[in-house]
């Protein structure tokens, strides 16, 4: 079993869409990130989330909603897709609240059209 | 702004040297350091974690902590074709607040 699993791997999009990603730990872990990695593969925290509580909410458009439904979930939902958009999008999960030993999801690529 | 500096390389090293990756930080307050290794198309891995002054060794990397210069590295002994990717240095900055911060990365490649 993929300890931290996204979906989908690649997603392709038009301008001004609607899109979900989707990421699942089994792992255990009680805190969840979600990381945007852009083209020169600078990887930025955009949220964290402790038991289901939003910890960090760094500077990112209101279009990016994360929701976490239960401990080992975290989605991240994003309105009004803008072509700035495109960029691996990385889900982690960490044991503690502190980032040790974070485990990353295999990424999804997002490209807007 | 809490930062992380690392030089972009490329980083170029022929089979068997030792690469050095450096790493410097902007607060004073973190506790928690961690080197991740990335290869292309591919998710961070963590290798390294070290949290006090001073030097720790796994397998061939060793990292190296020196709070009161704001500085960490990550020493490659014995370094292999297969060690070629970006390594990325990551920061605690939030103590209980989780806010792991990565630098930018160095891109090495060891030459055979």
């Amino acid at each position: 079993d993929t300890a931290v699993s996204q979906t989908p791997k690649y997603l392709v999009t038009q301008m001004g869409n609607d899109k979900s990603i989707k990421c699942e730990q089994n792992l255990g872990h009680d805190t969840m990130y979600w990381y945007k990695q852009d083209s020169k593969k600078f990887l930025k925290i955009m949220f964290s989330y402790n038991n289901k509580e939003l910890i960090i909410n760094e500077t990112v458009p209101n279009r990016f909603s994360p929701k976490s439904p239960d401990k080992a979930h975290l989605n991240l939902h994003i309105n009004s897709l803008e072509l700035g958009d495109s960029a691996v999008y990385f889900c982690a999960s960490s044991p503690t609240i502190s980032g040790e030993d974070a485990f990353f999801g295999q990424g999804t690529r997002l490209t807007v059209v | 702004q809490k930062e992380v500096e690392q030089n972009s390389g490329p980083l170029s090293v022929p089979e068997g040297a030792i690469a050095s990756l450096n790493c410097t930080y902007s607060d004073r307050g973190s506790q928690s350091f961690f080197w991740y290794r990335q290869y292309s198309g591919k998710s961070p891995e963590l290798i390294m974690s070290i949290y006090s002054n001073g030097d720790k060794e796994d397998g061939r990397f060793t990292a190296q902590l020196n709070k009161a210069s704001q500085y960490v590295s990550l020493l490659i002994r014995d370094s292999q074709p297969s060690d070629s990717a970006t390594y990325l240095c990551a920061v605690n900055y939030g103590g209980s607040q989780g806010n792991l911060i990565f630098g930018k990365g160095t891109k090495l490649s060891v030459k055979p």
